[in-house]
Order: C-alpha cells, then sequence, then structure tokens
C-alpha cells in the first residue's frame, strides 16, 4: 500500500530531551516535507527536501533539523525541545510531474508530541 | 512575506451549496490546491487547480481562480454531513517549491 508512515504517533517528553520523528514513503517521491499545525496558526511548512542531501528552510525551522540521506526517509530532530514545541506535526511526499513541478501531497497520520 | 488568506468558520445548511474562498500572494504559483482534514486524520488531496485555468468541476466540487484578483474559491453543492471537516488552501511558491498553506476553514453541517 502506497503510504507515508510516521513514527511515533504520540510522545510526551520533557525540555531538554533529544528525540526524533521518523518519516518514511514508499511511493519514491522526491519531495518530502514537515509541518506543524497548531490552533489558529494552520499547517506550517517547517522544512522540505526535494530531493536526497537537498534540505531547504520552511516558514519556521527554528529548533528543528532534518537530514535526507535516503529518497524514502526525511526524519525530523529536535536537538533540545521546548514546550513551544508542542504541537501535532505531519510529514508529506510529494511526486514531481513531467512538467518538472511538484503536485498533490501525500500526508503521513500525524505524531502528536507534549513538550513537558 | 507569502500569505494564503481565508476565513476560519463556514455554516452551512445540508443541501445547501458551501463556498469557501482563499486569497494567496505568488501570482506565479504554477499550482493551488484545496485539502481536507476530517477530524483526528491528516490532510487529502480534495482538488487542484493548475494557474492557467479559470475553473475545474469535479463532481460536486467546482473550483474558481481568478489570477487578476489572487482569489481562489471551492464550491460543494448539496453540501452533505460527511463533508464536515477543515478546508485548507494552498500554493506551492514557483521560485523554490515553498508550500504555503491558509489557517484552514472549519464547515460545520447544520441540519
Amino acid at each position: 500500500e502506497a503510504q507515508v508512515t510516521q513514527n511515533p504517533r504520540y510522545l510526551i517528553t520533557v525540555t531538554g530531551k533529544k528525540l526524533t520523528v521518523t518519516c518514511s514513503q514508499n511511493m519514491n517521491h522526491e519531495y518530502m516535507s514537515w509541518y506543524r499545525q497548531d490552533p489558529g496558526l494552520g499547517l506550517r511548512q517547517i522544512y522540505y527536501s526535494m530531493n536526497v542531501e537537498v534540505t531547504d528552510k520552511g516558514d519556521v525551522p527554528e529548533g528543528y533539523k532534518v537530514s535526507r540521506k535516503e529518497k524514502r526517509n526525511f526524519p525530523l530532530i529536535l536537538e533540545s525541545p521546548s514546550p513551544n514545541q508542542t504541537s501535532l506535526y505531519f510529514c508529506a511526499s510529494s511526486p514531481r510531474t513531467s512538467g518538472g513541478r511538484y503536485n498533490e501531497q501525500f500526508f503521513g497520520p500525524g505524531t502528536r508530541l507534549t513538550v513537558l | 512575506g507569502e500569505d494564503v488568506e481565508q476565513s476560519l468558520f463556514l455554516s452551512v445548511r445540508e443541501g445547501d451549496s458551501s463556498v469557501i474562498n482563499c486569497t494567496y500572494t505568488d501570482s506565479s504559483s504554477t499550482y493551488l490546491y484545496w485539502y481536507k482534514q476530517e477530524p483526528g486524520a491528516g490532510l487529502q488531496l480534495l482538488t487542484y487547480i493548475f494557474s492557467n485555468m479559470d475553473m475545474k468541476q469535479d463532481q460536486r466540487l467546482t473550483v474558481l481562480l481568478n489570477k487578476k484578483d489572487k482569489h481562489l474559491s471551492l464550491r460543494i453543492a448539496d453540501t452533505q454531513t460527511g463533508d464536515s471537516a477543515i478546508y485548507f488552501c494552498a500554493e506551492i511558491l514557483n521560485r523554490d517549491d515553498k508550500i504555503i498553506f491558509g489557517k484552514g476553514t472549519r464547515l460545520h453541517i447544520l441540519p
């Protein structure tokens, strides 16, 4: 089944304890992205990657790191989590169209993170 | 900076049409999207429109694009209880492929 998977789905942690949220897609998509969703703020892009070893900052990259060593995986790393990073996180992937653009985003199920 | 604006709430009676509006900033965006998020779920692409189109119809959904005013709308005909969700407008910026989402419009269906 074509899908984007994220782990863990739920995580409660404490301030300063490094954590990684994994994201994996089995559709051979070039484009992968991380978003956070907060009430009243909608969906904001954290980082995105257009291909292996290529990553770019989205709108809210502060406090996050990503890596794209393989096409299928795009982990999100919080080196020193803080309470303002409590949020619902979504990973997504997207294929490149024949015209060279990116089209539909396929979203993972979400990871609810609470930082105490 | 870039911003995608949409109203936060819309209430519609079952059977009526729903119209959700959105304004975007990048006139060179190639694709404009509507995503649907049901409670407790991720986002799913509902429909999209290519920038050289004015209108796209897909069953009960009609997307209208006014490039001059940078205005996008989604019309849902014969709104059903299953249409109750948050609807997000989004654009992909042509210059750097960054994706900007609106804050989402929560559609509430009245009996």
